[in-house]
């Protein structure tokens, strides 16, 4: 099983700060990378594919890096409305997630 | 636009099973995966299966092999997951999520469907 690492799992942040949450595999998966945000109460909506290509209506302020084992999901110039708990999934192989980040907005 | 409409909550005994269903619209539904992904309270996503609704075919996370059995109905767009045994550890939200075939990213989930094992 790949497992992925998130780190940091909390982290408490001011509007218009640029937030960094990152994510470790295991082994490496290539970019079969995506990311995930999930307000309370709320289902999963997808942030990011393939570790950095970009999803139709989000936010141009989400952006995703990296490639193998370690991944990175920024957001520039957070908003009040991004308080929400962020996940990675790998699809290299048997599906996989993050334990999540909780980002709470200050 | 894309929809994935689950079944309401249930309460179920332990050892008992438990059918949740999702019903897809505003997409061919023989064209995506379906897969099933749950949440306990406060806790993370933890992915248990998926199905080819064109073929039938199933793969399920070795955790619940023996336990899930995942099927559709064509005719009607519906996917549905069976948990059987149930045990207080099986309380969660469960959800469907659509993949494209082959391991993908998840682009559609469900609302969830809350399942609470209790005796």
């Amino acid at each position: 099983e790949i497992v992925l690492t998130q780190s940091p799992d909390f982290q408490s942040v001011t509007p218009k700060e640029k937030v960094t949450i990152t994510c470790r595999a295991s082994q490496s998966i290539g970019s079969s990378l995506h990311w995930y945000q999930q307000k309370p109460d709320q289902s999963p909506k997808l942030l990011i594919k393939y570790a950095s290509q970009s999803i139709s209506g989000v936010p141009s302020r989400f952006s995703g890096s990296g490639s193998g084992t370690d991944f990175t999901l920024t957001i520039n110039s957070l908003e009040a409305e991004d308080a929400a708990v962020y996940y990675c999934h790998q699809s290299s192989r048997e599906y996989t997630f993050g334990q999540g980040t909780k980002l709470e907005i200050k | 636009q894309v929809q994935l409409v689950q079944s309401g909550a249930e309460v179920k005994k332990p050892g008992a099973s438990v059918k949740v269903s999702c019903k897809a619209s505003g997409y061919t539904f023989t064209s995506y995966d379906i897969n099933w992904v749950r949440q306990a309270t406060g806790q993370g996503l933890e992915w248990m299966g998926w199905m080819n609704p064109d073929s039938g075919n199933t793969g399920y996370a070795q955790k619940f092999q023996g336990r899930v059995t995942m099927t559709r109905n064509t005719s009607i767009s519906t996917a549905y997951m069976e948990l059987s045994s149930l045990r207080s550890e099986d309380t969660a939200v469960y959800y469907c999520a659509r993949g494209r075939r082959g391991y993908s990213f998840f682009d559609y989930w469900g609302q969830g469907t809350l399942v609470t094992v209790s005796s």
